[in-house]
């Protein structure tokens, strides 16, 4: 399995610039999720699903739009990028219900808007 | 904002010792994990302990939970220079699947 991945792995944008980070994962998860990694504040959840056409908000969703047409992946959209979005962005992914609590991750996508 | 929040940001040992790091907590849990990240890595599970467990193993490691202090810690015993990483707690949000993570705890292992 190659587990969840993640492309690309660094990115450079311009403001105002759109783009998709790619995340598939092949362990046939029904939970997806995005985080963002900022220097001294952890990870922050930006959206996340628990199924096929099932996404919701985490705590840092605006900017950033999700859809999730098969199991298997889940892009991260930035519409029109901005300075603040410079993170390392991180793909988790997990099974729900009971054997929810183990999140896999990916390697992240480091991401730098000029 | 972050639910929990691990102390110290940073701890620096020698090989062979034992290494402690705490994480606080602010409303009720079910349960608390602790991940491991290596530099420039994903995140990696390291354990799970729900909140009618007092303490859990898993090789070298042991984490508590205090219920009553919402509070956890997390010992890594006969540290070794692989066990340099950051290790992070995350306990559940508004709803289990919205997970919240601290800051971290930085562990360098000495030689």
């Amino acid at each position: 399995n190659a587990g969840v991945t993640q492309t690309p792995k660094f990115q450079v944008l311009k403001t105002g610039q759109s783009m998709t980070l790619q995340c598939a994962q092949d362990m046939n998860h029904e939970y997806m999720s995005w985080y963002r990694q900022d220097p001294g504040m952890g990870l922050r959840l930006i959206h996340y699903s628990v199924g096929a056409g099932i996404t919701d908000q985490g705590e840092v969703p605006n900017g950033y739009n999700v859809s999730r047409s098969t199991t298997e992946d889940f892009p991260l959209r930035l519409l029109s990028a901005a300075p603040s979005q410079t993170s390392v962005y991180f793909c988790a992914s997990s099974y729900t219900g009971t054997r929810f609590y183990e999140q896999y991750f990916g390697p992240g996508t480091r991401l730098t808007v000029t | 904002s972050q639910q929990g929040e691990e102390d110290p940001q940073a701890l620096s040992i020698q090989e062979g010792e034992n290494a402690t790091m705490n994480c606080s907590y602010k409303t009720s849990i079910n349960n608390l994990q602790w991940y491991r990240q290596n530099s420039g890595r994903g995140l990696v599970h390291l354990i799970l302990i729900r909140s009618n467990e007092r303490e859990k193993h898993s090789g070298r490691l042991r984490v508590t939970l205090d219920t009553s202090k919402k509070s956890s810690s997390l010992l890594i015993t006969a540290s070794r220079a692989a066990d340099t990483a950051s290790y992070f707690c995350a306990t559940p949000g508004s709803n289990d699947y919205k997970l919240s993570f601290g800051a971290g705890t930085t562990v360098t292992v000495r030689a």
